[in-house]
């Protein structure tokens, strides 16, 4: 049964760079018919669809937060990672990683997420 | 960037009861991408309708979905005690592909 698992540090420091890893385990990271993304919650608040990555690294980000983000992927270590950089308060939330079918149309990918993780808070703080 | 709007914020119904809950898209949702997602206090998001009207691996079918265009819905025809949660839609033929605000079912 896949499973999805969040790690990284719970706590980062205004202005520094926000890194968390998702290790993918009975599953491979390597299908074709998956990518890989990253979702984030505010606390009590709604879900933002953050970016998502191939295995053979292809990636798409939101705009709104294109130019802080990075996802990356090592197959060999069965993981993706995000990378946000000079966070603030706004950037508090559960993190999720999550799995997408590969879903297409003539215009683009469809992206819906039908696996989660179980989520990490990063709290934004000095 | 297509806005999705779920009406109401918390819903109070009793179980045994029908619940239908409301998503309206800013603009036309392509072709029917429209998810629905069901959480629960402390946990990641699970996905129940995708197409509007698909149910997801292993979602029971009291749970139905309907709409196109701009208008949404998801239906729960009887309610069980574990279906008191948060529902949130999705859009996903548009990048950013966006999530509705979610309307809490709670127990009245």
């Amino acid at each position: 049964q896949l499973q999805l698992k969040e790690s990284g540090p719970g706590l980062v420091k205004p202005w520094e760079t926000l890194s968390l890893t998702c290790t993918v385990s009975g599953g491979s990271l390597s299908s074709q018919i998956y990518y890989w993304g990253w979702v984030r919650q505010p606390p009590g608040k709604g879900l933002e669809w953050i970016g998502s990555i191939f295995y053979r690294g292809t990636t798409s980000y939101n705009p709104s937060l294109k130019s802080r983000v990075t996802v990356s992927v090592d197959t060999s270590k069965r993981q993706f990672s995000l990378r946000l950089t000079s966070v603030t308060d706004a950037d508090t939330a559960v993190y999720y990683c999550a799995r997408e079918p590969n879903y297409f149309d003539n215009s683009g990918r469809l992206v819906m997420f039908d696996e989660w993780g179980q989520g990490i808070l990063v709290t934004v703080s000095s | 960037e297509i806005v999705l709007t779920q009406a109401r914020g918390t819903l109070s119904l009793s179980p045994g009861e029908r619940a239908t809950l409301s998503c309206r898209a800013s603009q036309s949702v392509k072709s029917h991408y429209l998810a629905w997602y069901q959480q629960k206090p402390g946990q990641a998001p699970k996905l129940l309708i995708y197409g509007a009207s698909t149910r997801a691996t292993g979602i029971p079918d009291r749970f139905s979905g309907s709409g196109s265009g701009t208008d949404f819905i998801l239906t729960i025809s009887r309610l069980e005690p574990e279906d008191f949660a948060v529902y949130y839609c999705q859009q996903y033929g548009s990048s950013p592909y966006t999530f509705g605000q979610g309307t809490k079912l709670e127990i009245k």
